[in-house]
């Protein structure tokens, strides 16, 4: 089994701040990770993927995202936000094999950018 | 290519009813999911398909039921609908495995349960 917690539910910033929003997992296997938004209204949309290599991923619109294997993490990141970055976010993870194959996902964290 | 499609966009039914939702993908992809949203919940997997002819529960699957018609369509039925499926439900589809598995999803649909 596998399990995904967004530690922060809201995270309100000012425009043109920086901001992390914090993921952390769980899971018996190795797997990938994955950052989606989804602004109001509308399905869920890929930000960053990372299946291996670097450790650090980049995604679009300026995020980007660093792989921690020993403190199971995955830490989105954007050093100046704008206010169209306002969405919620979520954090994801699916397994190499079997039942860890499910794509799990995290609670979602609010991102509400204040001008 | 329209993606994933979902149908329909909203819904309301009284509890009792049954209603069939559908999804359809046109990207050739091999495994197919359905997820609630509930606030504060994220995204909760209700049943999933890794390839055609098979299905699996997921983590939420009791009061539903599921069927992938051909490697295109993934219909999610709810059989006597409850307040508590009150919702928005996700459909998504992904190719594969490795590089190739970034999930794609619809549009959602809202459905109501008085």
């Amino acid at each position: 089994a596998q399990s995904v917690t967004q530690l922060d539910s809201q995270v309100p910033v000012f425009e043109e701040a920086p901001v992390e929003l914090r993921c952390n997992y769980s899971s018996s296997v190795s797997v990938y990770l994955f950052w989606y938004v989804q602004y109001p209204n509308q399905g869920l949309q890929l930000l960053l993927k990372y299946l291996s290599g670097s450790t650090l991923v980049k995604g679009i619109n300026g995020f980007e995202a660093e792989f921690n294997k020993s403190q199971t993490s995955f830490h989105l990141r954007k050093p100046s936000v704008h206010i169209s970055d306002t969405a919620e976010y979520f954090c994801a993870v699916r397994g190499y094999s079997g039942s860890a194959r499910q794509l799990t996902f995290g609670s979602g964290t609010q991102l509400t950018v204040l001008p | 290519n329209a993606g994933v499609t979902q149908t329909p966009k909203f819904q309301v039914l009284k509890t009792g009813q049954s209603m069939t939702l559908q999804c359809a993908q046109d990207m050739n992809h091999n495994s197919m999911y359905w997820y609630r949203q509930d606030p504060g919940m994220g995204l909760r997997l209700i049943y999933y398909s890794a390839s055609e002819g098979t299905t699996d529960k997921g983590e939420v699957p009791n009061g539903y039921n599921v069927s992938r018609l051909n490697k295109r369509e993934f219909s999610l039925r709810l059989e006597s609908a409850a307040p508590s499926q009150t919702s928005v439900y996700f459909c998504a589809s992904v190719w594969g495995l490795a590089e190739n598995t970034e999930a794609f999803f619809g549009q959602g649909t809202r459905l109501t349960v008085v």
